[in-house]
């Protein structure tokens, strides 16, 4: 079946140091591939995606690559804000059926000033 | 964008009572929705798929008669967690499927704040 592999944290920068948080992916077919970000408390929100091979995610500052050769989707940041301190969650989305998300564990950041 | 909205966003209740949460698409229909349990510092686990008309489907190890599911509309879907106990305390968080494909085809998926549930 599907699955998620993505660092498990916590991870822990100080302000404006690069960010690398690695996903790796498992998947049958053409899955589209997310970042969501879960701030204390709160719900999920959609980061970034991106739908097919080599397709460039960005959002905020944050960018990830569909990479099928590698099955990656890695999340970078070249400069993060105590503001992004979160928990950042990889995900895929099958294509077939209902189009199920299947996450990955979660990796906490913290940014410290 | 598509809003999704679950009510309640905190509930306590004493162990061995029933606790319905909702939720619902506010600025569009959609006939599928999704259930998410997230523990404590552990990633969102599936729980079933919503359709709305239909039984819903539930992932292998869910107990469906403990965690009952209705979707009697196409911007309401409710999941009642039945004779609760406080191994069930956890973070629940739903999502509603677009109705349309994106470009690529895929169906978008927005989620809903989330409601913890804590039971004593």
């Amino acid at each position: 079946g599907d699955s998620v592999t993505q660092m498990e944290g916590p991870v822990t920068l100080s302000e404006e140091a690069f960010l690398t948080i690695n996903c790796t992916y498992t998947a049958t077919g053409y899955p589209s591939l997310f970042w969501y970000v879960q701030y204390p408390g709160e719900g999920l929100q959609l980061l970034l995606k991106a739908t097919k091979a080599d397709d460039k995610g960005s959002n905020k500052g944050f960018e990830a690559t569909y990479r099928k050769e590698t099955t990656s989707f890695h999340l970078e940041k070249g400069s993060v804000q105590v503001s992004d301190s979160a928990v950042y969650f990889c995900a895929l989305q099958n294509s077939g059926g209902y189009q199920k998300v299947t996450f990955g564990i979660g990796t906490k950041l913290q940014v410290i000033p | 964008g598509a809003v999704v909205s679950q009510h309640p966003s905190r509930v306590i209740c004493k162990s061995g009572t029933s606790v319905k949460i909702e939720c619902r698409s506010l600025d569009f229909q959609a006939t599928t929705m999704f259930w998410y349990r997230q523990f404590p510092k552990q990633s969102l686990m599936l729980m079933a798929t919503s359709n709305e008309g239909s039984k819903a489907t539930y992932e292998q190890g869910v107990e469906k008669d403990k965690f009952l599911i209705n979707h009697a509309s196409l911007t309401l879907s409710t999941l009642t967690v039945t004779s609760a106990h406080p191994e069930d305390s956890s973070f629940y968080i739903c999502s509603a499927r677009d109705p349309s494909p994106s470009g690529s085809g895929s169906y978008e998926q927005y989620f809903g704040p989330g409601t913890r549930l804590t039971v004593t």
